[in-house]
């Protein structure tokens, strides 16, 4: 089955230190990986994608993501952390099902960037 | 550009009530989802549309719930009788086609909290 495992429910940092929110996945074939980030009370928006090409994607808000094949594992990064980082962080795999493509969602990681 | 607009933004109500949920998607985008999001959970899928048609249902409890998109626009997604572990946000999402590299642009959901 395809997944995705983020094994953080939290993370801390202080502001303008660097970030990282892990995720690991588990799909059959070449994997679309993607994140989001959710706001209080807002939509899931989203963030970045990997499809195929360079492993280091870069996405908004200065985040990017490394994917790493051997390691199953697409960790989102900011060198830098704000104050307005803090959120819900979710990692998604695409996986074909049901004659169409979804999305399949893991936990969430909550990110707290303390000034 | 609009985005995916959704309605009521919160909704209470007692246990074997009904309510109904209204998703506007992106004008043009062929592919609707209903996600349901339980508190500490990522966003599962419920309910997938390509135009008018269902695409997957397959996680959606058809004895309580139900959703339909007429004229492949609006879509309502309705649940009844409710239980209590029905409480979550209900997000919509909509992107383009089908088959497309799996970007998803999500409304700002609707909470429902069942007493």
């Amino acid at each position: 089955a395809q997944s995705v495992a983020q094994p953080e429910d939290q993370v801390n940092v202080a502001e303008g230190n660097p970030l990282t929110v892990k995720c690991t996945y588990s799909v059959s074939g070449n994997p679309y990986l993607f994140w989001y980030v959710q706001y209080p009370n807002r939509g899931l928006q989203f963030l970045l994608k990997y499809i195929t090409g360079d492993n280091l994607v870069k996405g908004s808000y200065g985040f990017e993501a490394e994917f790493n094949k051997s390691q199953t594992s697409f960790h989102l990064k900011k060198p830098s952390a704000l104050v307005s980082d803090s959120a819900l962080y979710f990692c998604a795999v695409r996986w074909f099902s049901s004659n169409d493509y979804k999305l399949s969602f893991g936990a969430g990681t909550t990110v707290t960037v303390r000034a | 550009e609009a985005g995916v607009a959704q309605s009521p933004r919160y909704k209470i109500i007692e246990k074997r009530q009904s309510v109904a949920f209204w998703c506007n998607p992106i004008s043009g985008h062929a592919t609707l989802y209903w996600y349901q999001q339980i508190l500490g959970q990522g966003p599962k899928l419920l309910i997938q549309f390509q135009n008018n048609g269902v695409v997957d249902d397959s996680q959606l409890p058809k004895d309580r719930f139900s959703a339909e998109r007429l004229k492949g626009v609006d879509s309502t997604l309705k649940i009844q009788p409710a239980k209590l572990e029905d409480s979550a946000v209900y997000l919509c999402a909509s992107s383009p086609r089908t088959g497309n590299t799996g970007e998803l642009f999500f409304g700002e959901g609707s909470r429902l909290t069942v007493l």
